[in-house]
C-alpha cells in the first residue's frame, strides 16, 4: 500500500513569502503526483498534475517538481487567497489513488 | 464551464442504504471517466470509486468494495453511487469528480452523508 506523507503539517507564512510543500512516498517509485488546493468550505481544486503541469487557469506562481519518492509544490509568492490546505495524490495504479494527509498553509 | 452537482445525501441509520447522484454540465459526459471521492468531517481526502466513460470498467477502494456500486447513465447525463450496508465510518462529504488526463480535474460542491442512529 502506498502511503504519502506531507510535510510540514502546518506552514505559517506571510503574504509575499515563498511556500515549499513536500510529499514523500513510502514506495520506491511513484510515476507522478497531482496537487490540490482546498479552501475552507470549498471543494478541492486541481492545481498541478503529472508532477509539474499546471491545470487550466492556475497561476504561474504555482509550480510542481520531483521524481521517484519525493515531490514538491512551490508557491513563489503567497497571495491572500493561497492560504488553504494542500493535498498531494498519486495514481500509480489508475484510477486508484492515495492522497496525502494535507499541509495547511496559514497566515503568520 | 464544467459543473458537477451532487445530490442524494442525508442522514441514514447504520446498515441502511443511500443513492447519490451527480449531474454534470459543460462537457461531453460520455467521453470521460468519473470518480467519487469522500472527505470525513475535518479529515483528508479518500478516493472511493471510478467508472470508465462507457459504463465501465468500475473500480473501488477496499474500504467500500462489495457495499458500494458506481454506475452511470450517459443518456441521462448522470453518475450514481449506490451505497449499501452503511457504517458510521462512511460519514463524509461525497464529491463527484471528472477525470482528465488521469486525474480528478473538476469537482462538485459535494453532498454530505451522515450515518448515525
Amino acid at each position: 500500500e502506498i502511503v504519502l506523507t506531507q510535510s510540514p503539517a502546518t506552514l505559517s507564512l506571510s503574504p509575499g513569502e515563498r511556500a515549499t510543500l513536500s510529499c514523500r512516498s513510502n514506495q520506491t517509485f511513484i510515476n507522478n503526483v497531482a496537487w490540490y488546493q482546498q479552501r475552507p468550505g470549498q471543494s478541492p481544486r486541481l492545481l498541478i498534475y503529472d508532477t509539474s503541469k499546471r491545470a487550466t487557469g492556475i497561476p504561474a506562481r504555482f509550480s510542481g517538481s520531483g521524481s521517484g519518492t519525493d515531490f514538491t509544490l512551490t508557491v513563489s509568492s503567497l497571495e491572500p487567497e493561497d492560504f488553504a490546505i494542500y493535498y498531494c495524490q498519486e495514481r500509480n495504479t489508475w484510477p486508484r489513488g492515495t492522497f496525502g494527509q494535507g499541509t495547511k498553509v496559514e497566515i503568520k | 464551464e464544467v459543473q458537477l452537482l451532487e445530490s442524494g445525501g442525508g442522514l441514514v441509520q447504520p446498515g441502511g442504504s443511500l443513492r447519490l447522484s451527480c449531474a454534470p454540465s459543460g462537457f461531453t459526459f460520455s467521453a470521460y471517466a468519473m470518480n467519487w471521492v469522500r472527505q470525513a468531517p475535518g479529515k483528508g481526502l479518500e478516493w472511493v470509486s471510478a467508472i470508465g466513460s462507457h459504463y465501465g470498467p468500475t473500480h473501488y477502494a477496499d474500504s467500500v468494495k462489495g457495499r458500494f456500486t458506481i454506475s452511470r447513465d450517459n443518456s441521462k447525463n448522470t453518475l450514481y453511487l449506490q451505497m449499501n450496508s452503511l457504517r458510521a465510518e462512511d460519514t463524509a462529504t461525497y464529491y463527484c469528480a471528472k477525470d482528465t488526463s488521469g486525474w480528478p480535474s473538476d469537482w462538485g460542491p459535494g453532498t454530505l452523508v451522515t450515518v448515525s442512529s
